[in-house]
């Protein structure tokens, strides 16, 4: 099936440090969503980009759409406290049908105060 | 405006039981997908459904049902609980038709537990 690969699996960093996060895909993918996730709650959506090339920021947060459409970055300016998490990239393929998400594995994000 | 609500909270089953998972989209959407998540692991699809009918499915076995109501409510049926079961369970809701009618938008999930 497919597959998203997340790099890195985890970061442990200081308060104020930028932070990048990728993924890659084998197939080609028409959306990319980026998600943050906290301990026993759901997915929460942060970025959504939808044409290759795209570059979307939503507030400290920017996420690029790979001209590919095959991979996709995140990246974190001046980390604080609150940003620790798991971050998730998925996408519905354009192989099949655009009904279900594929999720990556997650980045685990570490902020040390 | 209501994000996507479910019911309950947590949840303690015994193997063999059967447990009935419920969520509510967010308003304005008519589209709802159910994925499971094991610990330390990304989502995984169950199915979607949209005007009361399943969509497509993800591969798991046919223990796993669901149901969407006329007013976009759905619930999730797992029959024959395993210990294996034992997972959050994540509703999302989105709206097709609409540009990015794809994103979905994730309630805050019921914790299964099996024993």
């Amino acid at each position: 099936g497919q597959q998203l690969n997340q790099s890195p699996q985890s970061m442990f960093i200081q308060e104020g440090e930028d932070v990048s996060m990728n993924c890659t895909s084998s197939s080609i993918f028409n959306t990319w969503l980026w998600y943050k996730q906290d301990p026993g709650e759901g997915p929460v959506l942060l970025i959504a980009l939808y044409k290759a090339g795209e570059l979307t920021s939503n507030g400290r947060l920017t996420a690029q759409f790979g001209t590919t459409r095959k991979d996709s970055f995140l990246n974190i300016s001046a980390s604080i406290p609150s940003d620790v998490g798991i971050y998730f990239c998925a996408g519905p393929n354009s192989g099949g049908s655009n009904y279900k998400l594929t999720f990556g594995k997650g980045t685990l994000l570490t902020v040390n105060p | 405006d209501a994000g996507v609500t479910q019911s309950p909270t947590h949840l303690i089953k015994t193997r063999g039981q059967q447990v009935t998972l419920r969520c509510s989209p967010k308003s304005g959407h008519d589209t709802v997908s159910w994925y499971q998540q094991a610990l330390g692991q990304g989502p995984q699809f169950i199915f979607q459904y949209y005007e009361e009918e399943e969509r497509q499915r993800g591969n798991f076995p046919d223990r796993f049902s669901g149901h969407q109501f006329p007013n976009y409510s759905s619930e999730l049926n797992v029959n024959a609980l395993l210990l294996g079961d034992s997972a959050l369970y994540l509703c999302a809701s989105s709206r097709l038709g609409l540009a990015g009618g794809d994103t979905q938008y994730f309630g805050p999930g019921t914790r299964l537990t099996v024993l």
